[in-house]
C-alpha cells in the first residue's frame, strides 16, 4: 500500500525563525510530489515537484525533491504568524493521478 | 475565476438517512476527485471521475457509497444509510486536463452523523 510520512507532526516556532518540514514517500508508479497548506478550509496548492534536485521557490517558501532518497523538504524562511497551518505532502501516481497524503505537519508560529 | 465549489458546507444527518454532497469543479476542469478526511487522519482518496465516467473508485467503500459526474451539473457523492463512522470532512478537487495531478481543492463538506 502506498504511504507518505511527514515529520515532525507538529512544530512551534517564533516569528522570524526558519523551518524545514520533511516528507518521505513509498508510492508505486510515482509521478510527482505535491505540497499543500491547509488552514481551516481547503488545502491550498503550493508546489508540485517532478524532477529531482530542482528547487522550486515562491516567496519565502521553497521545496526540493530527492528521488534517490524518496523524500522532499519544504523550507519556510522568516516565518510569520500567517504561516501557521497544517502543511500536507502528497505523492501522485502515474495513470490515475490519485494523491496519497501524509498526515501533515502542524506549524504554529508565535509572535 | 471561481474556485472549486462544494455544498453544503455542513451537513447533519441521523443514522440511516442519505447524504448527498455536491462539487462543481473549477471552470475548464474536467477531472474530479473526492477525498475523505477522518478526525486525526490524513486525506484519503476515494474516487476519480471524468464527465460521465468513473476512472478509479479503488478508495470507495464497497457498500453505501456512490459517485457520479454527469454531463451537465455538479459531481455528486452519495452516502446511503449513513452511520456514525461516516462523520468526516469530504473534499472535492478538480484538475485541468493539461496537468491532472495539480489538484485544486474545494472548501469541503463537514458531515456529522448523529
Amino acid at each position: 500500500e502506498d504511504k507518505v510520512v511527514q515529520s515532525p507532526l507538529s512544530l512551534v516556532v517564533h516569528e522570524g525563525d526558519t523551518v524545514t518540514l520533511n516528507c518521505s514517500y513509498e508510492v508505486t508508479n510515482f509521478r510527482s510530489l505535491l505540497w499543500y497548506k491547509q488552514e481551516k478550509k481547503a488545502p491550498t496548492f503550493l508546489f508540485m515537484l517532478t524532477s529531482s534536485g530542482i528547487e522550486k521557490k515562491s516567496g519565502r517558501l521553497s521545496s526540493i525533491l530527492d528521488k534517490k532518497e524518496l523524500s522532499s523538504i519544504l523550507n519556510i524562511t522568516a516565518t510569520q504568524t500567517g504561516d501557521s497551518a497544517i502543511y500536507l505532502c502528497a505523492g501522485s501516481t502515474v495513470g490515475n493521478y490519485k494523491l496519497t497524503f501524509g498526515k501533515g505537519t502542524l506549524l504554529t508560529v508565535n509572535p | 475565476n471561481a474556485g472549486v465549489m462544494q455544498n453544503p458546507r455542513h451537513l447533519v444527518r441521523r443514522r440511516g438517512q442519505e447524504a448527498r454532497l455536491r462539487c462543481s469543479p473549477m471552470k475548464g476542469h474536467s477531472h474530479v476527485y473526492w477525498y475523505r478526511q477522518l478526525p486525526e487522519e490524513g486525506l484519503k482518496f476515494m474516487v476519480y471521475l471524468q464527465k460521465e465516467n468513473i476512472i478509479d473508485e479503488s478508495g470507495m467503500p464497497k457498500e453505501r457509497f456512490s459517485a457520479e459526474f454527469p454531463k451537465e451539473g455538479p459531481s455528486i457523492l452519495r452516502i446511503q444509510q449513513v452511520v456514525r463512522g461516516d462523520s468526516a470532512a469530504y473534499f472535492c478537487a478538480s484538475s485541468p486536463i493539461t496537468s491532472q495531478e495539480t489538484q485544486y481543492f474545494g472548501p469541503g463538506t463537514r458531515l456529522l452523523v448523529l
